[in-house]
């Protein structure tokens, strides 16, 4: 089976711009979570889609936003960025989105704002 | 408000002995605990995980013991290798609740 894809993997952006981030979960998985992991700190929680629907939010400006397609792919998009909006972008799988399932990662998008 | 911590950020352990990496929590409500490795410029991968049911889960090398009334945990890797050398996350979640990482601990093995 095969795992959580992200594209792309690394993407350079300059202050101002927008971005947009895709995540397809493992077949099957129908919850899918976001992260921001910036250097010196753990796994910042975004946002959770599940079944089309947002879930659960993290503290993170509306700057952020998401979405999820009724394939379960997910996209992350990032309006206005700040050079502080540098980091690896993780995206997260999990069947049903209950406590006891193990999340998924995959490998990340790498963005950089210039 | 940091619910899950993790308060050494680094560790150095020599090969072959025992890696011990701890994990404290505030919320009494998680009932689901994991632990994680990860490698630069890549995604955490799983790694082992333990239910409040529990006090202990073992897998290979790796074994992950649960302190409820401490609101510890530890994961234990015995022996090290090389290969163990990477980041740490624990992580815990109940319900449907968003998954909560502590901050990591980078782990060295030295040959």
């Amino acid at each position: 089976k095969a795992g959580v894809t992200q594209t792309p993997r690394y993407l350079i952006k300059t202050r101002g711009q927008q971005v947009t981030l895709s995540c397809s979960p493992i077949s099957g998985h129908r919850s899918v979570s976001w992260y921001q992991q910036t250097p010196g700190q753990g796994l910042q929680f975004l946002f959770e889609y599940f079944s089309e629907t947002q879930r659960n939010k993290g503290n993170f400006p509306g700057r952020f936003s998401g979405r999820q397609f009724s394939n379960s792919r997910s996209e992350m998009n990032v309006s206005t960025l700040e050079l502080g909006d540098s980091a690896l972008y993780l995206c997260a799988s999990r069947l049903a989105g209950v406590t006891q399932e193990t999340q998924y990662f995959g490998p990340g998008t790498r963005l950089l704002v210039l | 408000d940091q619910q899950v911590k993790q308060n050494s950020p680094s560790l150095s352990v020599q090969e072959g002995r025992i890696s011990i990496l701890n994990c404290d929590y505030t919320n009494s409500m998680f009932d689901y605990f994991l632990w994680y490795k990860k490698y630069p410029a890549e995604g955490p991968t799983f790694l082992i995980s333990i239910s409040s049911i529990k006090d202990k889960n073992e897998d290979g090398r790796f074994t992950v013991f649960l302190n409820k009334s401490a609101k510890h945990l530890s994961l234990h890797i015995v022996p090290s290798q090389p290969g163990d050398s990477a980041v740490y996350f624990c992580a815990a979640n109940f319900g449907n609740e968003k998954l909560t990482f502590g901050t990591g601990t980078r782990l060295t093995i030295i040959p």
